[in-house]
């Protein structure tokens, strides 16, 4: 079993649609939460990141960690054709070594 | 500010041979990472260079080797490639191993194919 699961999709969704995307861990000493985006041919892009438990916002975009059931998740509201990319959750123990999910493909068609 | 470089871009290489990549991270940042992404097991963690030394390294058979010079710019090794190396190569660079170093920031990968 790997140690974060990500749904790999693909979703497809339409423009102005709520998307949520989801990570499960079974490594109880990770302790910063982070989500990616990346688009075709480029490296990742950091997009959020946390520490603790709660929700954290930017803008469209926001950050949930449930410490307690080891699940993320990352919603983005009003969603554009730009948001199309792959979408990759990551998660860092105190040493800094990142571990990521498989990574989602989001579509956002217009 | 400049972003993370990595050179070559492309790369094709044929099996037994070796490879070098270049990294070069954001100005300020003393941590290197390198990860490879492969569409069967996406993104895995190699080896983490901070101050020269090699800081964490993932599940990667001693083929793949990497070194820090001391303006933080990276350089990693494959030796002996084989068909199943082949991958987008990526390089990360951070501020350093402290609580910051979660912050990583990508380059655009090499893209290297072994035929």
């Amino acid at each position: 079993q790997k140690e974060v699961e990500q749904d790999p999709g693909p979703l497809s969704v339409p423009e102005g649609a709520i998307v949520s995307l989801n990570c499960t861990y079974s490594n109880s000493a990770f302790q910063y939460f982070m989500w990616y985006r990346q688009y075709s041919r480029k490296g990742p892009e950091l997009l959020m990141y946390t520490y603790s438990s709660g929700n954290k916002e930017d803008g469209r975009f926001t950050a949930q960690v449930d410490k307690s059931s080891k699940y993320i998740s990352l919603f983005i509201r009003d969603s554009q054709p730009s948001d199309s990319a792959t979408y990759l959750c990551a998660m860092s123990d105190s040493y800094g070594k990142l571990t990521f999910g498989q990574g989602t493909i989001l579509t956002v068609h217009p | 500010k400049a972003g993370v470089t990595q050179t070559p871009r492309y790369l094709i290489k044929t099996r037994g041979q070796q490879v070098t990549l270049s990294c070069s991270p954001i100005s300020g940042h003393r941590s290197v990472s390198w990860y490879q992404q492969t569409p069967g097991q996406g993104l895995q963690f190699l080896f983490e260079y901070f101050s020269e030394t090699q800081r964490n390294k993932g599940n990667f058979p001693g083929r793949f080797s990497g070194r820090q010079f001391s303006n933080s710019r990276s350089e990693m090794n494959v030796s002996t490639l084989e068909l199943g190396d082949s991958a987008l190569y990526l390089c990360a660079s951070s501020l350093g191993p402290d609580v910051m170093s979660y912050e990583q920031y990508f380059g655009p990968g090499t893209r290297l194919t072994v035929t």
